[in-house]
């Protein structure tokens, strides 16, 4: 069965430092994989996709993502956090099958320390 | 608006009670999704609508969910005879087709608290 898996449940890092949160997945198939922020109060937004083609895929806000097949993974970095970046994240699979149903890992929770 | 609007934005209800969740999604879309996340959980596959038609419905947990959308476009997710459990964020979601390469849009979701 496809599943996700995020396994860092809370991270914390200081201002200006790098970032990385990882994600691993299962599926069967070429993946199609997703990364979402949810800031408290707000809905999710999408951060960057993965389809095909290049495995460095560049988001907004500075975010990037890296698929590499032999890990099963997809992890998102960043090199320099921001305040602002303090939100949960949700790493994605997206099940092909004639629709796009998306299965989501539990969350990473970031906090950022000034 | 520009995005997808859902309402009411926060529901406290007492158990036993049935709900109403409504979804207007981004003008155009057909594509439709319904979303549960639990505290401390992730992002839990509801059901999918094409159009007016649900072709996936496997992830309603119990037959007292239940969804419907009209005229392709409002969603409406009911929750009869409501219980603790089911307190959660209900988010709705809608895509311009359904074919993976559509990016998903998401509402701010709905609060249900159920006391």
């Amino acid at each position: 069965a496809q599943s996700v898996t995020q396994p860092d449940i809370h991270i914390t890092v200081s201002e200006g430092a790098s970032l990385e949160l990882r994600c691993n997945y299962s599926y069967g198939a070429t993946p199609y994989l997703f990364w979402y922020v949810q800031s408290p109060g707000q809905g999710l937004q999408l951060l960057l996709k993965y389809f095909s083609g290049d495995t460095l895929v560049q988001g907004i806000k500075g975010f990037e993502a890296e698929f590499k097949r032999s890990q099963s993974s997809f992890n998102l970095r960043k090199p320099s956090v921001h305040w602002s970046d303090a939100a949960e994240y949700f790493c994605a699979v997206g099940v092909t099958g004639g629709y796009n149903k998306l299965i989501f890992g539990a969350g990473t929770r970031l906090a950022v320390h000034p | 608006g520009a995005g997808v609007s859902q309402s009411p934005s926060n529901k406290v209800t007492e158990k036993g009670k049935d709900v109403e969740l409504r979804c207007d999604p981004i003008s155009g879309h057909t594509a439709l999704y319904w979303y549960r996340q639990s505290l401390g959980q992730g992002l839990e596959f509801l059901i999918y609508f094409q159009g007016n038609s649900a072709p996936d419905k496997s992830g309603l947990p119990s037959d007292r969910f239940s969804a419907e959308r009209t005229g392709g476009s409002v969603s409406t997710l009911t929750i009869q005879r409501t219980q603790q459990e089911d307190s959660a964020v209900y988010l709705c979601a809608s895509s311009r087709a359904s074919g993976p390469g559509n990016t998903i849009y998401f509402g701010e979701g709905s609060w249900l608290t159920v006391v």
